[in-house]
């Protein structure tokens, strides 16, 4: 069972626009998340993480905000530039854990 | 700079054959990971290792073994390659204690089995 989920397979947004991201979690006891950005023909690199005991985390362009009562969290780029065009996964964990759960991905595209 | 290496980009094998997939990280991480990335299907952990030689399975590791005799290194062993087995593996590594505890992935190894 999809304990992560990414329910966007695809996202396409122009440059200089806001980019919004979403992932779902199931599990309640998860309390670390992260986001990966991956090109294709490479391995994902890490982009922002967030704890549980906060509820936004900003990083530059990138923000990742928190709602653990829906079990929601969502990445912000902004402005968005070309660059981004990627698949960006979610990922869920316990802090205590050692394994990270990880979402389907959402391929965005910035279009110049 | 800290990395995660993966022996091949590519490799092409028939089915049948024992297949070797090779992962060094020089971070002294406690913990490795291997995944499969299928479209669709997001990362699906295969197994991990959070010592040496402990392992622990994934969610799919069905036809599949690992090694970890160096704290350094996990190996993904396909017994006998299937054509389902075609897929982008990735390695991973994750620090037990420290600031951020994300995993440091390697670039990945596309294998094709023909």
């Amino acid at each position: 069972d999809q304990q992560v989920k990414q329910n966007s397979p695809s996202l396409s947004v122009q440059e200089g626009r806001i980019s919004i991201l979403n992932c779902d979690y199931t599990n309640s006891m998860f309390d670390y998340f992260l986001w990966y950005k991956k090109y294709p023909a490479e391995g994902p690199t890490f982009l922002i993480s967030i704890s549980s005991i906060k509820d936004k985390n900003e990083d530059g362009r990138f923000t990742v905000f928190l709602n653990k009562s829906a079990k929601h969290l969502s990445l912000h780029i902004v402005p968005s530039q070309p660059g981004d065009s990627a698949v960006y996964f979610c990922a869920a964990s316990r802090w205590t854990g050692n394994q990270f759960y990880f979402g389907t991905g959402t391929s965005l595209t910035v279009i110049p | 700079d800290v990395k995660v290496t993966q022996s091949s980009r590519y490799l092409v094998k028939r089915t049948g054959e024992k297949v070797f997939l090779e992962c060094v990280q020089d971070m002294d991480h406690e913990n490795m990971f291997w995944y499969r990335q299928d479209p669709g299907l997001g990362l699906r952990l295969i197994y991990f290792s959070y010592d040496v030689k402990m392992k622990e399975k994934g969610d799919i590791p069905e036809g599949y073994s690992v090694s970890r005799e160096k704290k350094e290194r996990f190996s993904l062993i396909l017994e006998s390659a299937s054509t389902n087995q075609t897929s982008m593996y990735l390695c991973a590594s994750r620090p037990t204690r420290g600031r951020v505890l994300g995993y440091t992935f390697g670039s990945g190894t596309r294998l094709t089995v023909v």
